[in-house]
């Protein structure tokens, strides 16, 4: 499969404990981003990544998340001391950006669904 | 902070043209009109894009108005699996500016019914 993958799938946590969602992108893609969806909601930005660089965060983006992308490969998005409001499918989307063309279509993962106790 | 306004849900019949309507009154020149659909439990999916033109793929039309204050994502043929959230969006393209990221709203709730 070559398509963005995200794993877990699930993940359930009590409330205060810290979490942590991989993001593995298309392998040449050089643009990634992570959303936030919550129930009945379009998906919300939070925050993307030129390769390794982290280069825009959204003010949803509160100290108690990080995100790295360290190699400019995979991304981690980590939730420290868990919140029930964080409770919300988490979704990695990459592109390949810089291309002549303006389109760039954005490939969605499946995302990762979390649950805070 | 989306700059679309579309209904909350349709319905079609299966076999039937599904025409999912959005309004972009305050789109500007360099924006193009994007659709994404979201399946279930999926991740949104990209369906097709448009400047001005009216644009077709394998997947589905888009109808722009001359005015470019509003679209139409025409699914020719609808089936049950087209069941779906779609969404429509306006984005500059991505040369122009640093970041191109996708500002979703609520979306159209289209169910396909047999």
């Amino acid at each position: 499969d070559t398509g963005v993958s995200q794993n877990p799938r699930h993940k359930i946590t009590k409330r205060g404990q810290n979490v942590t969602f991989r993001c593995d992108p298309i392998s040449e893609h050089n643009r990634l981003y992570w959303y936030r969806q919550t129930l009945g909601q379009g998906p919300e930005f939070l925050t993307y990544f030129q390769n390794e660089a982290q280069l825009e965060k959204s003010r949803l983006l509160s100290d108690r998340f990080s995100a790295e992308r360290p190699k400019g490969s995979f991304s981690t998005l980590e939730i420290q001391r868990t919140e029930q409001g964080d409770s919300a499918m988490y979704l990695c989307a990459s592109t390949l950006a810089g291309t002549p063309v303006p389109h760039t279509e954005a490939f969605f993962g499946q995302g990762t669904r979390l649950t805070v106790v | 902070d989306a700059k679309t306004t579309q209904p909350p849900s349709m319905d079609c019949a299966e076999g039937r043209a599904a025409n999912l309507p959005c309004n972009h009154s305050t789109i500007s020149g360099n924006e193009y009109v994007y659709w994404y659909r979201q399946i279930h439990s999926q991740g949104p999916q990209y369906i097709i894009h448009g400047l001005k033109n009216n644009e077709t793929n394998e997947m589905a039309s888009l109808i722009i108005t001359e005015d470019r204050k509003s679209s139409t994502l025409i699914l020719p043929h609808a089936t049950l699996r087209d069941t779906a959230v779609y969404y429509c969006i306006v984005r500059v393209p991505v040369r122009l500016i640093n970041t191109d990221k996708l500002i979703f709203g609520t979306g159209t709730r289209l169910q396909v019914f047999p």
